[in-house]
């Protein structure tokens, strides 16, 4: 069972509000991911970071996104100013990546609902 | 550019059966590639992998069939089970620096009994 830790579970934002989703990798894991999955069922790739460095992360052309894992304090995802489209599952998902382990274990994911 | 197919997009079968979900890919450089089911109202959750050195991966009623020259691999569920019905995904993870998995579009299985 994933023991990654996603706040909060559901999240509902007006047009242009801010929307800001929280995620505690599992111990260990130095490595976290963030997705989008939408309303039918794709999946985005959004962000990862090893530690507190981030290795990639998709064009996020209008900027809107923002994302950090800092060191001692949760990794945060923060939505500048919403918009409908954005309404998604968003999921984060930490893993070991050592030798042998590339496993990703998502947390059960911040539900984000823009009106 | 869907660059993991999945098929096919739902699968009905009966109780003690075995289901065969099927997925492709097109990026040689992938070299993982995990499945996960969902089931509604959570997140997904890893089943089962497996890295192309080799062509099979058991863990119990779940096995892993791949097919590198093909670039195909396959989940059999052995026996299927009502509490397996769920949305499965494939998804395949280039490794390294790039690490990022690209899922395919899922296939939702309804077990009947």
């Amino acid at each position: 069972n994933s023991k990654v830790i996603q706040t909060p579970r559901y999240l509902v934002k007006g047009q242009g509000q801010k929307a800001k989703m929280r995620c505690i990798p599992e111990k260990g894991h130095p490595v976290v991911f963030w997705y989008q999955q939408n309303k039918n069922n794709e999946f985005k790739f959004l962000i990862n970071f090893q530690n507190q460095e981030v290795l990639q992360q998709i064009d996020m052309t209008e900027k809107r996104f923002s994302a950090e894992c800092p060191s001692n304090s949760p990794c945060s995802l923060e939505i500048q100013s919403s918009e409908a489209g954005d309404s998604a599952l968003y999921l984060c998902a930490s893993s070991a990546r050592d030798r042998s382990s590339y496993e990703q274990y998502f947390g059960p994911g911040t539900r984000l609902t823009v009106l | 550019q869907q660059q993991v197919r999945q098929s096919p997009q739902s699968l009905t079968v009966w109780e003690g059966e075995t289901a065969i979900l099927n997925c492709s890919y097109e990026d040689s450089t992938f070299d993982y590639f995990p499945w996960y089911h969902q089931f509604p109202g959570e997140s997904p959750a890893l089943l089962i992998a497996i890295r192309p050195v080799s062509n099979k991966k058991e863990d119990g009623r779940f096995t892993i069939f791949f097919n590198k020259r093909e670039k195909k691999f396959s989940l059999h569920i052995a026996d299927s089970q009502p509490g397996d019905s769920a949305t499965y995904f494939c998804a395949a993870e280039a490794g390294g620096s790039n690490a990022k998995l690209t899922f395919g579009k899922g296939t939702k299985l309804s077990v009947k009994s």
